[in-house]
């Protein structure tokens, strides 16, 4: 079955401390990983995808990166408008649909 | 470039009442989708639209739930009747084609008392 896991379930970050999300997947035959951030209220917004382990894409102070088993979202020097929801999918397997994660809710406190 | 629109943004009823949401994709996009938003959830594929052919619609709750996507632009999502359990956000996207970038609106947020 596909399946996304996300961790931590939250985290909370001084402004300018530098940490990681994690994004486990099962999922046969991979098509792409993406995510997404959420803000209170909002609906998801696009920020990566990735297509293939050993693949890497930078936004900002975002960094994405993937292997076979999982992805990182790796935030550098993250500020307080950084603080947001940040989902993890996959698209693949036998449904071809997208299959988020739970997220993990980010806050920077200044 | 206009995103995808949703109305109405927030909707509350009464169960058994009926609710419909509207969707507007971004132009050009052939692919639509709905999903269901539960609180401290990752949003879960209701329906799948290519064009104005529903390709993917097994997580649709048929007995209450319906939609269309008339000549392969707008779409609605309809409930009837409501239950307190149907309380979401309903979110729409829309993306080139399925295997694409789904971009994401608003979403719609239910409350059924």
């Amino acid at each position: 079955e596909d399946q996304v896991t996300q961790s931590p379930e939250a985290l909370r970050l001084q402004e300018g401390e530098s940490s990681s999300l994690n994004c486990s997947y099962t999922v046969s035959g991979l098509r792409g990983l993406f995510w997404y951030r959420q803000d209170p209220g909002k609906g998801p917004e696009f920020l990566f995808t990735l297509y293939s382990a050993g693949e890497e894409k930078e936004k900002e102070r975002l960094k994405a990166t993937l292997t076979k088993k999982e992805s990182f979202l790796h935030i550098t020097a993250p500020k307080p408008e950084d603080s947001a929801t940040y989902l993890c999918a996959v698209l693949g397997g036998a449904t071809n649909k997208l299959i988020f994660g739970t997220g993990t809710l980010l806050a920077v406190q200044p | 470039e206009a995103g995808v629109v949703q109305s109405p943004r927030y909707k509350i009823i009464e169960k058994k009442q009926p609710v419909a949401f509207w969707c507007n994709p971004i132009s050009g996009h052939n692919t639509l989708y709905w999903y269901l938003q539960n609180l401290g959830q990752g949003p879960e594929l209701l329906i799948r639209y290519e064009n104005e052919e529903a390709v993917d619609d097994s997580q649709l709750p048929k007995d209450r739930f319906s939609a269309e996507r008339l000549k392969g632009v707008d779409s609605t999502l309809k409930i009837q009747p409501a239950e307190l359990g149907d309380s979401a956000v309903y979110l729409c996207a829309s993306s080139l084609g399925n295997q694409e970038t789904q971009y994401f609106g608003p979403g719609t947020r239910l409350l059924v008392l």
